[in-house]
């Protein structure tokens, strides 16, 4: 079956500019998961969308990190204004319910801000 | 502040020997560890967990130990095969309870199995 995919695969942008970062979940999991990997850094925790109930934001490091979920499945992470401290591996994950332990990633989007 | 450590970036090992990949922590309420794996331009894959009630997990090849006193875990690859070089990546959940079940990860060990 299909896992969670992410588009783009790359993006470039300029500082200053906007991007928006797309994440399809594994049909049926309710639970979904951004994460960011900077250079030399490890995995660190976003946001996470779990079903109705409201988001927990509070990994975004600033404002002008957000993320929708519509409709409990397809998630956008939008960057607005980037900087170049934003340039990072952009990871989602999925799981099947909250509380299950295991996470299912997507390739990730490598984001670079000149 | 970094909660879990894996305080190797790198491990080089030989075909058919044993790979020790360690991971520490700070956090005594974490309930749960996971260890993932990563090749290149690939998302992280879930590889093996234990639970803070056990102290080792085995799966295979791979074998998680658990060592609550010293905050320290580890896993055991046995014997290693060129197809593990991966980054592996250690992971831990606090408990569930209202809080998010967000991961911890450390930074990963990259590991590369010499033919």
């Amino acid at each position: 079956g299909a896992g969670v995919s992410q588009s783009p695969s790359n993006k470039v942008t300029e500082k200053g500019k906007d991007v928006e970062l797309r994440c399809d979940p594994i049909s049926g999991h309710t639970a979904l998961y951004w994460y960011r990997q900077s250079l030399g850094q490890g995995l660190e925790f976003l946001i996470y969308f779990q079903g109705n109930s409201a988001p927990d934001k509070s990994g975004l490091p600033s404002d002008r990190f957000s993320a929708e979920r519509t409709g409990g499945s397809v998630s956008t992470l939008t960057i607005q204004r980037t900087q170049q401290e934003d340039s990072a591996v952009y990871l989602c994950a999925s799981s099947a319910r909250h509380g299950f332990n295991e996470q299912f990633f997507g390739p990730g989007t490598r984001l670079t801000v000149l | 502040d970094q909660q879990v450590k894996q305080n190797s970036p790198s491990l080089s090992v030989q075909e058919g020997r044993i790979s020790i990949l360690n991971c520490d922590y700070t956090n005594s309420m974490f309930d749960y560890f996971l260890w993932y794996k990563k090749y290149p331009a690939e998302g992280p894959t879930f590889l093996i967990s234990i639970s803070s009630i056990k102290d080792k997990n085995e799966d295979g090849r791979f074998t998680v130990f658990l060592n609550k006193s010293a905050k320290h875990l580890s896993l055991h690859i046995v014997p290693s095969q060129p197809g593990d070089s991966a980054v592996y990546f250690c992971a831990a959940r606090r408990p569930y309870g209202g809080a998010t079940n967000k991961l911890i990860f450390g930074t990963g060990t990259l590991l590369a199995v010499q033919p």
